[in-house]
């Protein structure tokens, strides 16, 4: 168990439609960091935040926005979804410094039909 | 741009037979190099860091090594339970925080 909580496990919606994934870093982690995960892309980094604050943007679509707040758990906005949007979306969180191993939840699971 | 590639894409060991996992990266100034363990349908699992040349971490029947363009990952007599997707990430200095994953190799374990 890493610590890093992702809710929810699976997420099904259709296309056009807007959803909000939801994570709980490890207690102590300030960061926390945003990925996607799809077959023919392999993890790709979206975005991260530090205590609050944007701090880097990744391939982050103009349709997907994520905000952190007081209390360190982030969520990630995704909306007007289409079929491509279908992938595994994880969090990760560490404490301050980028040299500092990141630690993932386990997911959450989008299908768009 | 910061690239890594890991090789082979899939790899088929006998248990108790030994081999070794590589990743190549090209980065601007490395701050750290991240070996991550990967199970079907969960996150991926923080195994080492390496952050530089010439530096070694083990755990049971894994060693990581690095040098200044690539790293290993030695599984020394493995088991089936070794099973799973392996993933190098590189961090890099300047303005990023975010790693750079590999596309990872796939190991099966037959018993």
């Amino acid at each position: 168990d890493s610590g890093v909580t992702q809710t929810p496990k699976h997420l099904i919606t259709a296309t056009g439609q807007r959803v909000t994934l939801r994570c709980s870093p490890r207690s102590g982690d300030l960061s926390v960091y945003w990925y996607q995960q799809s077959l023919d892309q392999g993890l790709q980094f979206l975005i991260q935040y530090y205590n609050g604050e944007e701090r880097a943007k990744g391939n982050i679509l103009e349709r997907f926005s994520a905000q952190q707040f007081p209390d360190l758990h982030s969520e990630l906005n995704l909306s007007s979804l289409e079929l491509g949007d279908s992938a595994l979306y994880f969090c990760a969180s560490s404490v301050a410094g980028n040299n500092q191993p990141q630690h993932f939840g386990d997911g959450t699971r989008l299908s768009i039909l | 741009e910061d690239q890594v590639t890991q090789s082979p894409e899939a790899l088929r060991l006998q248990e108790g037979e030994s081999s070794s996992l590589n990743c190549s990266y090209t980065v601007s100034g490395l701050r750290g190099l991240f070996w991550y363990r990967q199970d079907p349908g969960k996150g991926p699992e923080f195994l080492f860091t390496l952050y530089s040349a010439g530096e070694e971490k083990e755990k049971e029947r894994l060693k990581a090594t690095l040098t200044k363009k690539e790293s290993f990952l030695h599984i020394t007599a493995p088991k089936p339970e070794d099973s799973a997707t392996y993933l190098c990430a590189v961090a890099a200095s300047g303005s990023a925080r975010q790693l750079t994953f590999g596309s990872g190799t796939q190991l099966t374990v037959l018993p």
